[in-house]
């Protein structure tokens, strides 16, 4: 069965740092890869998504992700954080029949 | 275009009463789904529809849950008789099925008191 994993419930970074968050999938075939963000109040806005192909993906917002198959990974990344990026993250995996959802992941930016 | 839209963002109501909670997909899109998110459980499927019909009701939690798509534009979840523990935001999502990434509305956010 397709599974995500989110190893940090919540992580704070101060602003301009940079960031990772983790991802770890399991999954039968090559998977479909997404990183989605939520704002306070909000939906889920698309950053990125893999589906096959060059394995960093570059999204909205001045995010990245890179996908690796050896490790089942799907970090996601940015260079230089900035205070409207304090949100959840949730990063997903699989189709338009089985999406599996992480537990999420809560940024606070510190000024 | 303009989004998913649901309706109502925000619902509170009382122990035993009917809910409904309303979703229009994106126009063109052949997929729709309805999710529910809690701090407990996170973000669940509870069903999905393709072309009007559901495909997968395995995540409704009860009877008491029931979802329809009467047309490609709009589809309601209804919760006879609401409970406290019904208490969430609930997420309307839709996607065509070329593409494989679903579009979420901004959720209704429902209190059960």
């Amino acid at each position: 069965a397709q599974s995500v994993t989110q190893p940090d419930i919540h992580i704070t970074v101060s602003e301009g740092a940079s960031l990772e968050l983790r991802c770890n999938y399991s999954y039968g075939a090559t998977p479909y890869l997404f990183w989605y963000v939520q704002s306070p109040g909000q939906g889920l806005q698309l950053l990125l998504k893999y589906f096959s192909g060059d394995t960093l993906v570059q999204g909205i917002k001045g995010f990245e992700a890179e996908f690796k198959r050896s490790q089942s990974s799907f970090n996601l990344r940015k260079p230089s954080v900035h205070w409207s990026d304090a949100a959840e993250y949730f990063c997903a995996v699989g189709g338009n029949n089985d999406m599996r959802f992480g537990a999420g992941t809560r940024l606070t930016v510190k000024p | 275009d303009a989004g998913v839209i649901q309706s109502p963002r925000h619902e509170v109501t009382e122990m035993g009463q009917e809910v409904t909670l309303r979703c229009k997909p994106i126009s063109g899109h052949d997929y729709l789904f309805w999710y529910r998110q809690t701090m407990m459980r996170g973000l669940e499927l509870l069903i999905y529809f393709n072309n009007n019909v559901p495909i997968d009701d395995s995540g409704m939690p009860e009877d008491r849950f029931s979802a329809k798509m009467p047309n490609a534009s709009f589809s309601t979840l209804k919760i006879q008789p609401s409970e406290p523990r019904d208490s969430a935001v609930y997420f309307c999502a839709s996607n065509r099925q070329d593409t494989d990434t679903q579009y979420f509305g901004p959720g209704t956010r429902l209190t059960v008191l």
